[in-house]
């Protein structure tokens, strides 16, 4: 079964410090996919960034940043220089194929980050 | 290019009463998901359509909900006899077969019984 640890439930920051989001996956799959959403206030999952289980180069997205670490099955997010734009629940989201090849996704519990002015 | 939209946007309904959601999605995406979320937690999938043909149900959707979609579009979910822990955001997402897999989602129904 697949599952998606998220440990830290709240995180504040002052505005413009990074912060960090740890995910944690377990999988029996060889072929799978990691996501990261945000949900803010109004309650839309927006989606951010995704990366496949063959590719673990980190990337850079704006102020957005991955480490796909497989060995550790370990996907971490971080927003760099944040905003109070940025607050929001963040959520660490796998997927597999299915036998539809239907790609469910299995969510973490959640990021809860807040940016203070 | 209009997103994932979802009606109505917040339910009330007493125990016992049925309730319809409707979810129309990215109009070339032809798989359709529906999830439900609870206070505090992540998402959690309930089934999922390719076109017309529901193909997966999650453990979750009881014999009291029903999920439909005709004609490959929009699509449906039904709950009968509503019971209070029912109460849940209801998120609709889809995608499009052959992309990078991510999903989009709506804004979600807010169901509440009492």
């Amino acid at each position: 079964a697949q599952k998606v640890t998220q440990a830290q439930t709240e995180i504040s920051v002052v505005e413009k410090e990074d912060v960090t989001l740890d995910c944690v996956y377990e999988t029996r799959d060889t072929t799978y996919y990691l996501f990261w959403y945000k949900q803010p206030p109004s309650g839309e999952l927006v989606f951010l960034i995704r990366r496949n289980s063959f590719d673990e180069q980190n990337e850079i997205s704006g102020r957005y940043s991955w480490n796909f670490q497989k060995s550790t099955s370990s996907f971490n997010f971080t927003i760099t220089a944040s905003q109070v734009v940025d607050s929001a629940v963040y959520f660490c989201a796998l997927s597999d194929l299915g036998v539809y090849g239907n790609n469910r996704l299995a969510f973490g519990k959640g990021n809860q980050v807040v940016v203070i002015p | 290019d209009t997103g994932v939209s979802q009606n109505p946007r917040h339910k009330i309904t007493k125990r016992g009463q049925n309730v319809t959601f409707r979810c129309d999605p990215i109009s070339e995406h032809n798989r359709l998901y529906w999830y439900r979320q609870t206070l505090g937690q992540g998402p959690e999938f309930l089934t999922y359509f390719q076109n017309e043909a529901q193909l997966e149900k999650s453990r979750l959707l009881s014999d009291r909900f029903s999920a439909e979609r005709p004609k490959g579009s929009f699509s449906t979910l039904e709950i009968q006899r509503t019971e209070q822990g029912d109460s849940a955001m209801y998120l609709c997402a889809s995608s499009f077969e052959q992309s990078t897999y991510e999903q989009y989602f709506g804004p979600g129904t807010r169901l509440t019984v009492t």
